[in-house]
């Protein structure tokens, strides 16, 4: 397994800011996710992000809106920019172990719940 | 995409009792999760079971590939099996995956004591 570790793993942030979320893992991986889960809902991706490449988006998401950073195989940065009360959500990092013991599982970091006032 | 359906929604159960979760997805997978959130938030994998039958514990769980559906048991539920349940599948089609792993809507179980 692998352990991601979230910061912060709440929030209360001013309409209008932008807050950074870090994911760190403790071994290196080549592919990590951010998810977005909406209050009383379902989780949904909103990029993948490859070390030395682009953020890859889902449709509804943009990089102006979520700028996600990936320095290197342990950490990675997705920030939530001009925030509204729609952004409250939990957003969650996780990661894929591509050993072929365990097959393509991911795994989750705490989450970090923010809410926008 | 591929669409994923879990159910029940919602499930309420005494201490001890056993339950099954199920999870129908759309096309062929080749990748399929279990996870469980916790009040706290935090998801735990549960099981990675594309295909056959696999136990961990007190849960266990079956999926049927060619039928499109996978089960999730509890038995001898314990007020800290509480929480949401999420089934994530990836497809499968020509001899590659496609598409991002989906989540199911989730089934919301509380154990009372």
């Amino acid at each position: 397994s692998a352990v991601i570790s979230q910061k912060p793993s709440r929030d209360i942030c001013q309409r209008g800011t932008s807050l950074t979320i870090q994911c760190q893992v403790d071994s290196q991986v080549t592919m990590m996710f951010w998810y977005r889960q909406q209050p009383g809902q379902s989780l949904t991706l909103i990029a993948t992000a490859n070390q030395g490449s682009e953020a890859t988006y889902e449709s509804g998401f943009v990089i102006d809106k979520f700028p996600i950073s990936r320095p290197n195989l342990t950490f990675s940065t997705l920030t939530v920019s001009n925030m509204s009360p729609e952004d409250s959500s939990i957003y969650l990092c996780s990661v894929s172990l591509d050993r072929t013991s365990s097959g393509n599982t991911i795994y989750f970091g705490e989450g970090s719940w923010l809410t926008v006032v | 995409g591929i669409q994923v359906e879990q159910s029940p929604p919602d499930l309420i159960l005494q201490e001890g009792a056993n339950s099954t979760l199920r999870c129908n997805f759309s096309d062929s997978v080749n990748n399929l999760q279990w996870f469980h959130q916790n009040p706290w938030g935090q998801l735990i994998n549960l099981f990675y079971i594309p295909s056959g039958t696999k136990q961990n514990g007190r849960l266990s769980a079956t999926t049927v590939a060619t039928e499109r559906y996978s089960l999730l048991y509890i038995s001898s539920s314990q007020t800290t099996d509480s929480g949401v349940y999420f089934c994530a599948v990836k497809g499968y089609a020509g001899g590659t995956s496609y598409g991002k792993l989906t989540f199911g809507q989730g089934t919301i179980l509380t154990v009372h004591p």
